[in-house]
């Protein structure tokens, strides 16, 4: 069935370092890729998206790959901050209706 | 605007025993989404609800769980009976557009002891 593959599961930075997070995904029928970032205690919440009609995107300090051919889609985070750290889930959907498929999370910890 | 709620915040219940968990999607959302992550894994869809209708449920485990949504606007998904390997995180997520960004509630946490 359909999987999203994600790495590192856990990432630890110098504040104002990058971060990079890779996903990789299997039904090519995938077509919408959020990203979501999970706070203690919190719910999931959207920081990003990317259509497959566009190979990047971006938002201030963030920003989203993605290559159709290689099914890869990457989280960039430039100039870390205490308050990124979290837990941060890629997702795909697209084929199968409305439903998102998770990757298995990366704990991302930003050191002052 | 009020976000997506859910309730309780956190439930312990005994093997056996019966819970009821509850979401308010965002007002005017028809697309309404549960899904559960277990023990720190990835989170994983278990259905869809479009209004009133079950759009898609192909994630929900087995026959012990019973997801409704009477009129459209709140859900519910009842586990009955609980067992051990059903403690985890329950999520309810709602959008307005299938294959557009969803909105997370906070979660649920479920413990079955």
């Amino acid at each position: 069935g359909e999987n999203v593959e994600q790495h590192p599961s856990t990432l630890s930075v110098q504040e104002g370092d990058s971060a990079v997070i890779k996903c990789t995904y299997s039904d090519s029928a995938s077509n919408y890729f959020p990203w979501y970032k999970q706070e203690l205690g919190k719910g999931p919440q959207l920081i990003i998206d990317i259509r497959s009609n566009v190979g990047e995107k971006k938002d201030q300090r963030i920003a989203v790959t993605l290559n159709k051919t290689a099914k890869h889609f990457s989280l960039h985070i430039t100039e870390t901050q205490p308050e990124d750290s979290a837990v941060y889930f890629c997702a795909a959907s697209g084929g199968q209706g409305g439903k998102l498929i998770f990757g298995q999370g990366t704990e991302l910890s930003v050191k002052p | 605007e009020a976000g997506v709620t859910q309730f309780p915040s956190h439930s312990v219940i005994e093997k056996g025993q019966t819970v009821t968990l509850r979401c308010d999607p965002i007002s005017g959302h028809d697309n309404l989404y549960w899904y559960r992550r277990v023990m720190g894994k990835e989170i994983k869809f278990l259905l869809h609800f479009v209004k009133e209708s079950k759009q898609d449920e192909s994630g929900m485990p087995n026959n012990r769980f019973l997801a409704e949504r009477t009129g459209g606007t709140y859900s519910t998904l009842k586990v009955q009976p609980a067992e051990l390997e059903d403690s985890g995180v329950y999520f309810c997520a709602s959008s307005q557009v299938i294959e557009t960004w969803q909105f997370f509630g906070p979660g649920t946490r479920l413990t079955v002891l």
